[in-house]
């Protein structure tokens, strides 16, 4: 249990377009779900949280107009890249929270979106 | 000073052995402590939460020390597969927009040679 998957799993674009990264909970409803970023060889920096239903809250230092985030049903949260440019290359890891069960602080990962703006 | 730091290592670690390591964090008020394990390019894994009493999870210890604020990862009996970099994970906590995240370590590398 506890699946969460992310799609697409690798993505190549050209500087100034814009790229939609989907998360899905397969098994549960997530109540509560994050988007993080990880820079090679850093740990993984949260940008933002998304709670179904309402606005997204993002951390300090993420801009919200680059970074929309979308949370429209219990089982899936969006983060479009919009504008992208070669510094937003990164690979980019949605997690999710059950707050139904188990311990209500642990959050359970996507595969990761690699992403290379050229 | 960084809310959680870990050694990066690498650990490198003959098969068989033994191999422990440590992460300190700065947040007195955090109460949630995890592990996890990140293989190179992928996502991160759960891999043991750890309760005040400390736990075991078959080869894997985990240890807590609030007192001096830092948690311990103990692997017996290392396999190849154990190589990763495994991730000290503590929750944010003592503000009001802190419930539900977590703050990650950037890791220790483990490598284990046969």
């Amino acid at each position: 249990g506890a699946v969460v998957s992310q799609h697409p799993s690798w993505v190549i674009c050209k500087s100034g377009t814009s790229v939609k990264i989907e998360c899905r909970s397969l098994d549960f409803q997530a109540t509560t779900m994050f988007w993080y970023r990880q820079f090679p060889k850093q740990s993984l920096m949260l940008m933002a949280t998304s709670n179904e239903g309402s606005k997204a809250t993002y951390e300090q230092g993420v801009e919200k107009d680059k970074f929309l985030i979308n949370h429209a049903s219990l089982t899936l949260s969006t983060l479009t890249v919009t504008s992208a440019h070669p510094e937003d290359s990164s690979f980019y890891i949605c997690s999710a929270r059950d707050g139904y069960r188990g311990h209500t602080d642990t959050q359970y990962f996507g595969p990761g979106t690699r992403l290379t703006v050229l | 000073r960084k809310e959680v730091e870990q050694d990066p290592g690498p650990f490198n670690v003959p098969e068989g052995a033994t191999v422990a390591f440590n992460c300190t964090y700065s947040n007195s008020a955090s109460q949630s402590f995890f592990w996890y394990r990140q293989d190179c390019r992928k996502e991160p894994k759960l891999l043991m939460s750890v309760y005040s009493s400390g736990n075991e999870d078959g080869r894997f210890t985990a240890q807590l020390n609030r007192a001096s604020q830092y948690i311990s990862l103990l692997i017996r009996d290392s396999k190849l597969s154990d190589s990763a970099t495994y991730l000290c994970v503590v929750n944010k906590a003592g503000t009001t927009d802190s419930w539900g995240k977590l703050q990650f370590g950037a890791g220790t590398q483990v490598v284990v040679t046969p």
